[in-house]
Order: C-alpha cells, then sequence, then structure tokens
C-alpha cells in the first residue's frame, strides 16, 4: 500500500519570498512521485515528476523537487514566489512497478497563498 | 499535445434523474482512464479504473450499480451516475494514459455535478 502526506493544509508565503511545500511518502516499492497543481474549478496539472535517474527534478513554472529516499520525501520548492502560484498542490505517488495501471494516491493538498 | 476534455463542465440535475458524463482524449490514444471524485477543498478519491474493452476496476467502497463506466473506444469513457441524489453532488475528474505513454496520467478540466 502507498500512501502521501503533506505537511500543511495552508501555506502562505510573500511575493518573492521561498516556497517550500512538504510532502512524504510511504511506498514498499519503488516509487514514482508527482506534484500536480489546482486552479479552481479546474482539472490538475503536472509540475513535475521524479521516475528514475536524477534525484532533483525541475518542472515548470520554476518549481523543483528533490527526491530523499532516506528521509522518504519529495518536497517542492521555488525560490521566488509569483502571484501566479496562488493554487492548490497535490502530491501524488504511484507504484512503479505496476507499469499500465498506474493508479496515483494522492496526498490531501496544500492551498498555497501569495502575499503581496 | 495530450489533451483531456469532458464534458459536461458542469451539470445541475434533479434527485432521481442519471448523468451521464464524458471523458475524451483528444490528441492519443488511452487504453486506460481514471475516474476521480473531489469532495470540496479535499483530496481526489479514485473511484475506478477504465480500461478500453473490459469492464472498470472499481476501488473499494465505490457503487458498481451506481456509478457506471463504459470505455467503448482508446479516446472516450463515460461515467453515468445512475439516480442521483444530492450527495453525489461533487467534482468528478477523469485522467487518460497514453497508450505508449511513460506514467504519466493527463487530467481532464472536470465536471462539477449539483444534484437538488
Amino acid at each position: 500500500a502507498q500512501s502521501v502526506t503533506q505537511l500543511g493544509s495552508h501555506v502562505s508565503v510573500s511575493e518573492g519570498a521561498l516556497v517550500l511545500l512538504r510532502c512524504n511518502y510511504s511506498s514498499s516499492v519503488p516509487p514514482y512521485l508527482f506534484w500536480y497543481v489546482q486552479y479552481p474549478n479546474q482539472g490538475l496539472q503536472l509540475l513535475l515528476k521524479y521516475t528514475t535517474g536524477a534525484t532533483l527534478v525541475k518542472g515548470i513554472n520554476g518549481f523543483e523537487a528533490e527526491f530523499k529516499k532516506s528521509e522518504t520525501s519529495f518536497h517542492l520548492t521555488k525560490p521566488s514566489a509569483h502571484m501566479s502560484d496562488a493554487a492548490e498542490y497535490f502530491c501524488a505517488v504511484s507504484d512503479a512497478s505496476n507499469f499500465g495501471n498506474e493508479k496515483l494516491t494522492f496526498g490531501t493538498g496544500t492551498r498555497l497563498t501569495i502575499i503581496p | 499535445g495530450a489533451v483531456v476534455s469532458q464534458h459536461p463542465s458542469w451539470v445541475i440535475c434533479k434527485s432521481g434523474t442519471s448523468v451521464k458524463i464524458e471523458c475524451r482524449s483528444l490528441d492519443f490514444q488511452a487504453t486506460t482512464m481514471f475516474w476521480y471524485r473531489q469532495f470540496p477543498k479535499q483530496s481526489l478519491m479514485l473511484m475506478a479504473t477504465s480500461n478500453e474493452g473490459s469492464k472498470a476496476t472499481y476501488e473499494q467502497g465505490v457503487e458498481k450499480d451506481k456509478f457506471l463506466i463504459n470505455h467503448a473506444s482508446l479516446t472516450l469513457s463515460t461515467l453515468t451516475v445512475t439516480s442521483a441524489h444530492p450527495e453525489d453532488s461533487s467534482f468528478y475528474i477523469c485522467s487518460a494514459i497514453n497508450s505508449a505513454g511513460i506514467y504519466e496520467q493527463f487530467f481532464g478540466p472536470g465536471t462539477r455535478l449539483t444534484v437538488l
């Protein structure tokens, strides 16, 4: 079984400040890890993903995340927040060994607010 | 590329009626599609996995007879909420995996269902 824990349901940062959204996972098999962003009344957009290889992955809109196996973490960061970053962010995990049936398990989400 | 559409984007219906939601992959073929349900300010909960040409696989606790899923072609899956009741009101999101894809689900924009 897999699970995802996102610490902090709400995070507020000032415009221009560092964004850090935390995600820890639990998986009995090598995981694939994802971060998605959701704007109000819209579907999910993939920000970035880790499958194999380099543990620091870069995504769209200046976001990046680092896979740390020893800490079972996949925290999302952005050096400088923009107003347009205000949204709901979801961390998700899938079973890398289950090719063709990649069910995603989502965390509960973190609402990011940007303070002008 | 990799666009997934949903129709309708929102629907209001009376209690006891049935509602059909379509999920289409517009520019790729999807042997596997997923249906999620999202309550306000909560995470996505997987309802079922839809496989082209075969019966859907439902998650534990999801009523098969209540939520009928049909995946008749490589670009279309439908979710029918039968005899809808107010508690079925929710945001329904589908996703699709490119048949030639690599561990990424592409999400539709969602359908908001309100049952009066």
